[in-house]
């Protein structure tokens, strides 16, 4: 298995762009989940899927995040406008139930 | 959401001594994880303990877990620097949460 693949592995934007992170969760989870690590907030829960439906998304900062999963292999975090404080790295995660398997993550620089 | 919370903070120690964790949280669970993150990586689980157990080892780690307390510990015997990581607990019941982590840093 290849495990949870995000991507891209960079970003670097400009502020007032879209950006859309990407993650393909493993085959047969289903939950996941999408956070955020920043050092002065650690890591944060934004938002979590079970079957594909979206359960908890009280973590999505604001207005500007939006996440979906339209399948179960794959899933979409969207900044649209960002701004220099979404600049993180952004995991996404999957499990069934059990211990999470996380990918490498996205690094979001904007500017 | 809610998280877990983690003590110490930071943690510094010499190669050779073993390292202790704290985790408390809020809910009731059906099990508790920790997990290893070094530095610019992802998270990898390193131990799963369930509500009825009490201990689980697993190489140098051992675990325990006192539900009344809503605790867990890690440590870690025999430290290495390579250790050195972030380390993370997370619990799994109605909802998921993850602690705010603990730095490590063992100095060879």
């Amino acid at each position: 298995d290849a495990g949870v693949i995000q991507s891209p592995r960079h970003e670097v934007t400009e502020m007032g762009q879209e950006v859309t992170l990407r993650c393909k969760p493993i085959s047969g989870h289903d939950y996941l989940f999408w956070y955020r690590q920043t050092m002065m907030r650690g890591l944060e829960l934004l938002i979590y899927f079970n079957n594909n439906v979206p359960i908890d998304d009280s973590g999505m900062p604001e207005d500007r995040f939006s996440a979906k999963m339209p399948n179960a292999s794959f899933s979409t975090l969207k900044i649209q406008p960002s701004e220099p404080r979404d600049s993180a790295v952004y995991f996404c995660a999957s499990t069934r139930r059990g211990s999470y398997t996380f990918g490498s993550g996205t690094r979001l620089t904007v500017v | 959401s809610q998280q877990g919370e983690e003590d110490p903070q930071a943690l510094s120690i010499q190669e050779g001594e073993n390292a202790t964790m704290n985790c408390s949280y809020k809910t009731s669970i059906n099990n508790l994880q920790w997990y290893r993150q070094n530095s610019g990586r992802g998270l990898v689980h390193l131990i799963l303990i369930r509500s009825n157990e009490r201990e689980k080892h697993s190489g140098r780690l051992r675990v325990t877990l006192d539900t009344s307390k809503k605790s867990s510990s890690l440590l870690i015997t025999a430290s290495r620097a390579a250790d050195t990581a972030s380390y993370f607990c997370a619990t799994e019941g109605n909802q998921f949460y993850f602690g705010t982590g603990t730095s490590l840093t063992v100095i060879p």
